[in-house]
């Protein structure tokens, strides 16, 4: 399996515009979590799903953010509109949730993001 | 969840065992202890975990006190590609167990 599949790697946008992140969690994996990273505030768990469903969404600062995840292969989180101060690094990650036991959340490479 | 207390920072020579310690003293009874570790730029790594029972795998140990209330992630031979900061964190077990992040341990491996 090629891991976990964020992209675009590095996105530089305008302040204003509407910014776009995906991730292909890995092939059977029914949990999938959003986090964002900055130096000040360190990871940040934004939304998590399970089996497709969001579970929490606490993490989502503000209404600007969204999340959706359409089917078990494909999720996106979408700002709007798109702050400087929502630069960082944001990363997905996916496990595998089989009863009462978790197996190990794994890591895409993260997608950074700039807001000018 | 159960929060989790780590040195800020350790330095370690090359070649030498690393012992990273971490205080949970709220863990609760159905509340895995995992270790992560994110080597710069990168995205974060799963290392080991366990519930109450001393665990080993390729990477590292992980001794957990018999009252559960701290524990210690030990790289038997750490090498400079182990510089890393490195995450305990306290999980409910199940499906919807939270994976929450602290401020992790910086180590830094010297030659």
């Amino acid at each position: 399996d090629a891991g976990v599949i964020q992209s675009p790697r590095h996105e530089v946008t305008e302040m204003g515009q509407e910014v776009t992140l995906r991730c292909k969690p890995i092939s059977g994996h029914n949990s999938l979590f959003w986090y964002r990273q900055t130096m000040m505030r360190g990871l940040e768990l934004l939304i998590y799903f399970n089996n497709n469903v969001p579970i929490d969404d606490s993490g989502m600062p503000e209404d600007r953010f969204s999340a959706k995840m359409p089917n078990a292969s494909f999720s996106t989180l979408k700002i709007q509109p798109s702050e400087p101060r929502d630069s960082a690094v944001y990363f997905c990650a996916s496990s595998l949730g089989d009863g009462g036991v978790n197996t190990e959340a794994f890591f895409g490479q993260g997608t950074r993001l700039t807001v000018v | 969840d159960a929060k989790t207390t780590q040195p800020t920072s350790m330095d370690c020579a090359e070649g030498r065992a690393a012992n990273l310690p971490c205080n949970h003293s709220t863990i609760s009874g159905n509340e895995y202890v995992y270790w992560y570790r994110q080597i710069h730029s990168q995205g974060p790594q799963y290392i080991i975990h366990g519930l109450k029972n001393n665990e080993t795998n390729e990477m590292a140990s992980l001794i957990i006190t018999e009252d559960r209330k701290s524990s210690t992630l030990i790289l038997p031979h750490a090498t400079l590609r182990d510089t890393a900061v490195y995450y305990c964190i306290v999980r409910v077990a199940g499906n919807t167990g939270k994976l929450i992040f602290g401020q992790g341990t910086t180590l830094q491996v010297k030659p």
